[in-house]
């Protein structure tokens, strides 16, 4: 059953800490590994797709990897404004488009 | 990026009631929409996926009399809740792949800005 884990569940960071958050997944044929921001009350904005292991992509101060087991998010001297949800999505073979999203992680970032 | 729309962005309603939710693709033709609910602090769970003039492929556990999901053009799909009950309360939403208006095929799927349902 295809399956992704993000960690961790929360974190807290000063502004200009930078830091990485954790996505763990199982699938059967990875047909891409999607990160997307959700603000509170909003539907989830698109970021990041990546393909096959070794992908990486950037975009302002986030920058996502992905391994044949895992992805990272990492964010590089964050704002305040990165405070957000950040969610992680898989899609595999089996599910004809369907994606499979971790439980996310809500990241505050302090002034 | 593609944009999509989701009216209304909140509605309350009364348990036993029916409520419509809209889903529009702005800029690009919607072959496929997919519905998830999401409570609070918990991820997207994908309710169905619907083709457009195709009828919705439900996920296990969901229950299509009472989600009923039309596509009926490439720009609009609804989802009414029918007979809702307080337990129906979540956030719904919607996201969109298909074709930019240039004909070429985009993979990603857009989501819309989600609607709260409240039911009393």
């Amino acid at each position: 059953e295809d399956q992704v884990t993000q960690s961790p569940e929360a974190l807290r960071l000063q502004e200009g800490e930078s830091s990485s958050l954790n996505c763990s997944y199982t699938v059967s044929g990875l047909r891409g590994l999607f990160w997307y921001r959700q603000d509170p009350g909003k539907g989830p904005e698109f970021l990041f797709t990546l393909y096959s292991a070794g992908e990486e992509k950037e975009k302002e101060r986030l920058k996502a990897t992905l391994t044949k087991k895992e992805s990272f998010l990492h964010i590089t001297a964050p704002k305040p404004e990165d405070s957000a949800t950040y969610l992680c999505a898989v899609r595999g073979s089996g599910g004809y488009n369907k994606l499979i999203f971790g439980a996310g992680t809500r990241l505050a970032v302090h002034p | 990026g593609a944009v999509v729309s989701q009216h209304p962005s909140r509605v309350i309603c009364k348990s036993g009631t029916s409520v419509k939710i809209e889903c529009r693709s702005l800029d690009f033709q919607a072959t496929t929409m997919f519905w998830y609910r999401q409570f609070p602090k918990q991820s997207l769970m994908l309710m169905a996926t619907s083709n457009e003039g195709s009828k919705a492929t439900y996920e296990q556990g969901v229950e299509k009399d009472k989600f009923l999901i039309n596509h009926a053009s490439l720009t609009l799909s609804t989802l009414t809740v029918t007979s809702a009950h307080p337990e129906d309360s979540s956030f719904y939403i919607c996201s969109a792949r298909g074709y930019e208006t240039s004909g070429r095929q985009n993979y990603e799927q857009y989501f819309g800005p989600g609607t709260r349902l409240t039911v009393t």
